[in-house]
């Protein structure tokens, strides 16, 4: 079945660029996502990206994806205090459930 | 409009026990997923309800998980007897869109449940 892979932990300074990557197994995956959990809340989508895309930029956030390498990345630009999160990174394989990576905790200094 | 909500938020039982966790998803949506994380792990799928019918069921651990959603509407989890592995985040999602592709699904805060 689909694994999905990411780093555990990840610190920066306030205002710093942030990236969190993650990498993915199966190559019909259609849909990628991106979600953030802060503490006591529940998981909140940030973006997501189609698999025929290979960028979806909004606002502080860039989504690159690799499809030949499988490996998808977030980018924070300018990361604030308020950024630290637990990041997933998930996938759809088409079968309607996300499989999700273990998430990276973001953890911002000023 | 009211997101997903579930109760409890927290619950420690001991083990042999029984737990039952409840999950109200956004009105109007059909598709009503259970979701858990096992501490530091990844957040893996348990089961998939459309209306009251489950549509997959692939992720349940074994027979001493019990979900329903009678009606339609609410969903239940109920863990019996609960043992030590099941401790963890139970997160609970609801989708409108039952389309293969792009499905936004919408999670609640979770309930964590630690067994003794």
């Amino acid at each position: 079945g689909e694994d999905v892979e990411q780093s555990l932990f990840l610190s920066v300074r306030e205002g710093d660029s942030s990236v969190i990557n993650c990498t993915y197994t199966d190559s019909s995956s259609t849909y990628l996502y991106w979600y953030k959990q802060e503490p006591g809340a529940g998981l909140q989508l940030l973006t997501y990206i189609f698999s025929n895309m290979d960028m979806k930029q909004d606002q502080r956030l860039t989504v690159l994806l690799n499809k030949k390498d499988k490996h998808l990345s977030l980018r924070i630009a300018d990361t604030q205090t308020g950024d630290s999160a637990i990041y997933f990174c998930a996938v759809n394989t088409g079968f309607q459930k996300l499989v999700f990576g273990t998430g990276t905790r973001l953890l911002v200094s000023p | 409009e009211a997101g997903v909500t579930q109760f409890p938020s927290h619950s420690v039982i001991e083990k042999g026990q029984t737990v039952t966790l409840r999950c109200d998803p956004i009105s109007g949506h059909d598709n009503l997923y259970w979701y858990r994380r096992v501490m530091g792990k990844e957040i893996k799928f348990l089961l998939h309800f459309v209306k009251e019918s489950k549509q997959d069921e692939s992720g349940m651990p074994n027979n001493r998980f019990l979900a329903e959603r009678t009606g339609g509407t609410y969903s239940t989890l109920k863990v019996q007897p609960a043992e030590l592995e099941d401790s963890g985040v139970y997160f609970c999602a609801s989708s409108q869109d039952p389309g293969p592709l792009h499905n936004e699904q919408f999670f609640g805060p979770g309930t964590r449940l630690t067994v003794l």
